[in-house]
């Protein structure tokens, strides 16, 4: 089954206390990004990559770290958790650009992580 | 700056009727693509329909439709014959070309009543 696994789906951290949320796609798409989600804010991106070795800030970069050393994942870092940071993350995937195809730059979303820092 | 703009946070419609979701957007690309995401109460992101800018007709996925209007930079959805399973929050959206961005509205929480 095509899908994006991220884990955990549910944390509760500390202040301070480094975290990782993995992501892994087995669709072999180019394109992967992270989202948060907050009330009333929607979606915002928060880091991309368009390939291996190949990431770049989305809107709300700050306090998070990624990298893509394999096609298929693409784990979101948080070197030093804050309170502001509470909220609902989302790992996605997609083919990129036209001449792909109907699926072009249709996400496929991870289920999503609830994150809590206290 | 690029931007989408969902003006409704919250709309109810009854079983069986019909409602539309309004979304604009503000590009300067000429060509893209723009989506409507669902996303449920078990808060998973589901694509309801997609939009290719150069078309001029406008997509259709069984119950749901969008008005696309290119000048006013407008994108709603249509969902016709509401079902209790359409409750959902929805996301517009179009990713960005140039910058390899995406980007979401605020969203519109859909309520059906029985």
């Amino acid at each position: 089954e095509a899908q994006v696994t991220q884990n955990p789906r549910y944390l509760i951290t500390v202040t301070g206390k480094k975290l990782t949320v993995t992501c892994s796609q087995n669709m072999n798409h180019e394109y992967m990004s992270w989202y948060r989600q907050d009330p009333g804010l929607g979606l915002r991106q928060i880091y991309y990559s368009m390939n291996v070795e190949v990431t770049d800030k989305g809107d709300v970069p700050e306090g998070y770290k990624v990298s893509r050393k394999e096609k298929r994942n693409f784990p979101l870092i948080l070197e030093s958790p804050s309170p502001n940071q509470t909220s609902l993350y989302f790992c996605a995937s997609s083919l990129w650009g036209q001449g792909q195809g109907t699926g072009a730059n249709v996400l496929t979303f991870g289920a999503g992580s609830r994150l809590t820092v206290l | 700056a690029q931007t989408v703009t969902q003006s409704q946070p919250e709309m109810s419609v009854q079983e069986a009727e019909t409602v539309t979701l309004s979304c604009t957007y503000d590009t300067s690309e000429s060509d893209y693509y723009l989506f409507w995401y669902k996303q449920p109460p078990s808060r998973q992101m589901i694509l309801v329909i997609r939009q290719e800018a150069y078309k001029q007709q406008n997509a259709t996925e069984n119950r749901f439709s969008v008005n696309f209007q290119k000048a006013a930079k407008s994108f709603s959805l249509k969902i016709s014959d509401s079902q209790l399973g359409d409750a959902a929050m929805y996301f517009c959206a179009y990713p960005l070309k140039g910058t390899y961005k995406y980007i979401f509205g605020t969203g519109t929480r859909l309520k059906v009543l029985a």
